[in-house]
């Protein structure tokens, strides 16, 4: 699995849109970008997924680059709850492989009033 | 709806001890998971089944870990003996299949300290 790279720690105010990098320069075409938040001592959520199309669901958007090297989760307007560790994930797409989300130390980001 | 359920929320223990954590996947859902997460290492996957039957343990740590997936709405997953360096929290998860579009959704987590 290609692997992401994500700043360690971001601030947003409260309202405002939270926009959060990842890279993931060695991707490969048949792999998937996933994004999982954890909120202080609860379980990884899921908030979305994306192959080379920008996604939008009710929780926040993706948008992914062209080349597909980096992307973007965007959070519209940030409350004081999306306060949480964002994991930004690439998921191989092989009958080998299923089913396995690799975590890495994802970026904590910190909405202030 | 009823998410993932995992129990007990927490779990104290002396080392030497047999722990137990039970997972409840989503009704309906085929594939379960188990991962560990500590401040040093992250989340780590475990163990996953399909069908009920383990697809692949290569992140269970040692041959005191084991899980079982009896039928298709139980999961276990023990410890014996447990150290102090299993405390952690353990996290089960399910999905409709393991294809890579297929969400994973993750229960609360078990709290374990072994002391």
């Amino acid at each position: 699995d290609a692997k992401t790279t994500q700043p360690p720690s971001m601030d947003c105010a409260e309202g405002r849109a939270a926009n959060l990098p990842c890279n993931h320069s060695t991707i490969s075409g048949n792999e998937y970008v996933y994004w999982y938040r954890q909120i202080h001592s609860q379980g990884p959520q899921y908030i979305i997924h994306g192959l080379k199309n920008n996604e939008t669901n009710e929780m926040a958007s993706l948008i992914i680059t062209e080349d597909r090297k980096s992307s973007t989760l965007i959070l519209p307007h940030a409350t004081l709850r999306d306060t949480a560790v964002y994991y930004c994930i690439v998921r191989l797409d092989s009958s080998s492989n299923t089913g396995k989300l690799i975590f890495g130390q994802g970026t904590t980001l910190q909405v202030k009033p | 709806d009823a998410g993932v359920i995992q129990s007990p929320r927490h779990e104290v223990t002396e080392m030497g001890q047999e722990v137990t954590l039970r997972c409840k996947p989503i009704s309906g859902h085929n594939s379960l998971f188990w991962y560990r997460q500590t401040m040093m290492r992250g989340l780590e996957l475990l163990i996953y089944f399909n069908n009920n039957v383990p697809i692949d343990d290569s992140g269970m740590p040692e041959d005191r870990f084991s899980a079982k997936m009896p039928n298709a709405s139980f999961s276990t997953l023990k410890i014996q003996p447990s150290e102090p360096r299993d405390s952690a929290v353990y996290f089960c998860a399910s999905s409709l299949g393991l294809a890579v579009t297929k969400t994973q959704y993750f229960g609360p987590g078990t709290r374990l300290l072994v002391l």
